[in-house]
């Protein structure tokens, strides 16, 4: 079965550089989440999106954007990198009319230098 | 502020033996409970999840709510070495229309041969 997709999975940058995550959501999914999840931490929500719009805010910081495109993969652009944005992001797809229901994807791990 | 606890571990099982893992929960308005596997570096895989009070059975997995005392348990039967992992316990209360889970931060289990 098709899974949820994310590139890059390994992402190396620099302080104040900017990044790009993509996922990609399982076929006929209509709602994608991101998570940034520290060494030894709990996944945290950071935003999320269903048919395109933005339907709930977490902990995302104003420094990191993120949009549903048409094809419904998502993209989290992050600037002004910090040394503390270092984690693994995971993308995580459902379909609203089971709304409990996340898969979550492979997770990009960022290493901010 | 929603909090979901869990005993960080790690739990160590022999082979063979029942894990019990628990976890508990401040919002007494919360519907969904899910437990989460987490291997390292890798993403959580959704194992069980559960609506109702009582027991829920899937395998060697037994997931179990107590609504009244906040907790709920997650049973691993005949423990395998495979099963050595993080488990993240995952609380919902879809209050406003939000389907986005509080997590807790995991209990790590080791099952030694």
């Amino acid at each position: 079965a098709a899974g949820v997709i994310q590139s890059p999975r390994h992402l190396i940058k620099e302080k104040r550089e900017t990044a790009t995550l993509k996922c990609y959501p399982i076929p006929r999914h209509d709602t994608v989440y991101w998570y940034q999840q520290g060494p030894g931490q709990d996944p945290q929500f950071l935003i999320s999106f269903y048919e395109k719009m933005q339907s709930d805010k977490g902990s995302i910081p104003d420094r990191f954007s993120a949009q549903q495109f048409s094809d419904y993969h998502s993209e989290l652009n992050m600037s002004s990198l910090e040394l503390g944005d270092s984690a693994l992001y995971f993308c995580a797809s459902g379909w609203a009319a089971s709304p409990d229901t996340q898969y979550f994807g492979p997770g990009t791990r960022l290493t901010v230098l | 502020q929603k909090e979901v606890e869990q005993n960080s571990g790690p739990l160590s099982v022999p082979e063979g033996a029942i894990a019990s893992l628990n976890c508990t929960y401040s919002d007494r308005v919360s519907q969904s409970f899910f437990w989460y596997r987490q291997y390292s570096g890798k993403s959580p895989e959704l194992i069980m999840s559960i609506y109702s009070n009582g027991d829920k059975e899937d395998g060697r997995f037994t997931a179990q709510l107590n609504k009244a005392s906040q907790y709920v348990s997650l049973l691993i039967r005949d423990s395998q070495p495979s099963d050595s992992a993080t488990y993240l316990c995952a609380v919902n209360d879809m209050t406003g229309g939000s389907y986005i889970p509080t997590f807790g931060r995991g209990t790590s289990l080791i099952v030694h041969p």
